[in-house]
């Protein structure tokens, strides 16, 4: 069965700061994909990025960034230079079947102060 | 494209009462899950319809548990005879399976309705 582990649970930095969140991904599949969502206080899930298992480059848009490595299952998110609006909770998330629901780890909790 | 909405956003019910929401997806989209979250841990699937057909349910899904989704639009989910364990958020999402498959889009999310049952 899938696994979707986020170990940190609150990450706190100072406004400007690069924050780093780590999610790793156990599965038998040979394709998968792997989502990130990130939830403010308003609580609505919001989309960000999408990752496919046979695309290992890592890119950057915007201010986020992500680092996939299928050979240690880590799918990670960097926001770069963080501003007090992206304090919220993200999810990593992946289709736990081909109906495409979803399995979502524990999430991390990232506060940017001012 | 308003969105996924979802009604009522607060609910304060009593043990044992019926409730029930309700979810309209972004119009074009076929596919509609709801998802349970919990404090402090990630969502977690219930059930999804593709078009009106109810395809899947978690066993998380008791038989107090009931949705529907008429005519392929808006879904409903409704909780008989609540307890005090149902408590949670209950997020509606949507998605248009296209030719890469359900896998591959990604989900659309309403803003969620909060469910307290004292």
């Amino acid at each position: 069965a899938q696994k979707v582990t986020q170990a940190q649970t609150e990450i706190s930095v100072v406004e400007k700061e690069d924050v780093t969140l780590d999610c790793v991904y156990e599965t038998r599949d040979t394709t998968y994909y792997l989502f990130w969502y990130k939830q403010p206080p308003s609580g609505e899930l919001v989309f960000l990025i999408r990752r496919n298992s046979f695309d290992e480059q890592n890119e950057i848009s915007g201010r986020y960034s992500w680092n996939f490595q299928k050979s240690t299952s880590s799918f990670n998110f960097t926001i770069t230079a963080s501003q007090v609006v992206d304090s919220a909770v993200y999810f990593c998330a992946s289709p736990s079947d081909s109906w495409g629901k979803l399995q979502f780890g524990a999430g991390t909790q990232v506060v940017v102060t001012p | 494209d308003t969105g996924v909405s979802q009604d009522p956003r607060h609910k304060i019910t009593k043990r044992g009462q019926n409730v029930t929401f309700r979810c309209d997806p972004i119009s074009e989209h076929n596919r509609l899950y709801w998802y349970r979250q919990t404090l402090g841990q990630g969502p977690e699937f219930l059930t999804y319809f593709q078009n009106e057909a109810q395809l899947e349910k978690s066993r998380l899904l008791s038989d107090r548990f009931s949705a529907e989704r008429p005519k392929g639009s808006f879904s409903t989910l409704e909780i008989q005879r609540t307890e005090q364990g149902d408590s949670a958020m209950y997020l509606c999402a949507s998605t248009s399976i296209g030719v890469q498959g359900a896998s591959y889009n990604e989900q659309f999310f309403g803003p969620g309705t909060r469910l307290t049952v004292l």
